[in-house]
């Protein structure tokens, strides 16, 4: 079974652009969770969608959004960039996201904002 | 609040050696879970192992074992014979939800960057 896939792998960007990442779950999962990794803040959960809507959400800015579609894909999209966004986005993928379910990961998306 | 502590932030060791990796968290709830996940340099997050409250029963898994003691509040991770394939990061995670049907979020620790050298 191919296990989640994120794209693209890795992104450059200016202040200020906007952005939007992809992820596609394992088959059959039907939850994705995103988390942002940065070398100062470490691992913070950003939301959490689960049959198109969006069940748990991060202390993060409005700039950070995301949605999922019926095929249970999703996309993370950050608008209005700032240095600080620079970070590798991590999606997970789980059956319905309960407490019982694990997240599996993706390769994540390094984005470098300049 | 859910809180994860890895204390140790990088170990190195020489290669056939025995590590542990701490990790202690805290939390409220009665009921929740306890993960290792493994990234190596390449980045994706590998999961290793998901423990629940109530069990505390240690887990061998071929090299790998868990310690979990809730009295001490900690899911220790140790390495047999470490090989150089071990070299990552490793993090220790606890799920955080409300009740058990709603959707949960990790709390990851800051991990522990272990060497192995040959």
């Amino acid at each position: 079974k191919a296990g989640v896939t994120q794209t693209p792998r890795y992104l450059i960007k200016t202040r200020g652009q906007q952005v939007t990442l992809s992820c596609s779950p394992i088959s059959g999962h039907r939850s994705v969770s995103w988390y942002q990794q940065t070398p100062g803040q470490g691992l913070q959960f950003l939301f959490e969608y689960f049959s198109e809507t969006q069940r748990n959400k991060g202390n993060f800015p409005g700039r950070f959004s995301g949605r999922q579609f019926s095929n249970s894909r999703s996309e993370m999209n950050v608008s209005t960039l700032e240095l600080g966004d620079s970070a590798l986005y991590l999606c997970a993928s789980s059956l319905r996201g309960g407490h019982t379910d694990t997240q599996y990961f993706g390769p994540g998306t390094r984005l470098t904002v300049l | 609040a859910q809180k994860v502590t890895q204390a140790q932030t990088e170990i190195s060791v020489v290669e056939k050696e025995d590590v542990t990796l701490d990790c202690v968290y805290e939390t409220r709830d009665t009921t929740y879970y306890l993960f290792w996940y493994k990234q190596p340099p390449s980045g994706e997050l590998v999961f290793l192992i998901r423990r629940n409250s109530f069990d505390e029963q240690n887990e061998i898994s071929g090299r790998y074992s868990w310690n979990f003691q809730k009295s001490t509040s900690s899911f220790n991770f140790t390495i047999t014979a470490s090989q150089v394939v071990d070299s990552a990061v490793y993090f220790c995670a606890l799920s955080e939800a409300h009740d058990m049907d709603s959707s949960y979020k990790l709390i990851f620790g800051s991990g522990t960057r272990l060497l192995v050298r040959p």
